[in-house]
């Protein structure tokens, strides 16, 4: 079964709203998680980590007030979209290590569609 | 920042036959891992090679990793329909668990 949910699997927006997404890690605690964004025929890039207890660390280019991240516990970590823009529209997807067995879970994504 | 390099973009193989993606990077690695992503899904961990590995096997994959050219392979022998996808090849560094992505091989397993 799934190790990492993430939810929701799908979302349609509308221009300026946000939209919030989950990602938990079912097995295990994790006090990092990772956010990618991926879009079409792409590759992942890394967004930002997620931290529990501490702010998420945000890579070069990526607006953290734009891409909210809050590490709610040591299994659920969320990214909001605030104001989404069409140019925000994407597969989200993010990834939980797991430091027993060296293996980094993804979650089964989140595509994104602003309209 | 992307740093892998993957050749080639795309493969279409008949099945049975054995399909050879590669990967290169840029910076020096704690260990390189493979993922498959079908069309629009998450990914799903193949296999993972330490920097102080060679090789490795699990089924039908093979990895090998060459760390003073900083390139790796994935070989799947016997190739099916279902191994169609998306494969990746991702490095991190020594500073965690954040992954590098290559840029993909799209496998096409022709039946």
């Amino acid at each position: 079964g799934a190790v990492v949910s993430q939810h929701p699997s799908w979302v349609i927006c509308k221009s300026g709203t946000s939209v919030k997404i989950e990602c938990r890690s079912l097995d295990f605690q994790a006090t990092t998680m990772f956010w990618y964004r991926q879009f079409p025929k792409q590759s992942l890039m890394l967004m930002a980590t997620s931290n529990e207890g501490s702010k998420a660390t945000y890579e070069q280019g990526v607006e953290k007030d734009k891409f909210l991240i809050n590490h709610a516990s040591l299994t659920l970590s969320t990214l909001t979209v605030t104001s989404a823009h069409p140019e925000d529209s994407s597969f989200y997807i993010c990834s939980v290590p797991n430091l027993r067995d060296d293996t980094i879970y993804f979650g089964e994504g989140s595509w994104l569609t602003v309209v | 920042s992307q740093q892998g390099e993957e050749d080639p973009q795309a493969l279409s193989i008949q099945e049975g036959e054995n399909a050879t993606m590669n990967c290169s990077y840029k910076t020096s690695i704690n260990n390189l891992q493979w993922y498959r992503q079908n069309s629009g899904r998450g990914l799903v961990h193949l296999i993972l090679i330490r920097s102080n590995e060679r090789e490795k096997h699990s089924g039908r994959l093979r990895v090998t990793l060459d760390t003073s050219k900083k390139s790796s392979s994935l070989l799947i022998t016997a190739s099916r329909a279902a191994d169609t996808a998306s494969y990746f090849c991702a490095t991190d560094a020594w500073d965690g668990n954040k992954l590098v992505f290559g840029a993909g091989t799209i496998l096409r397993v022709k039946s």
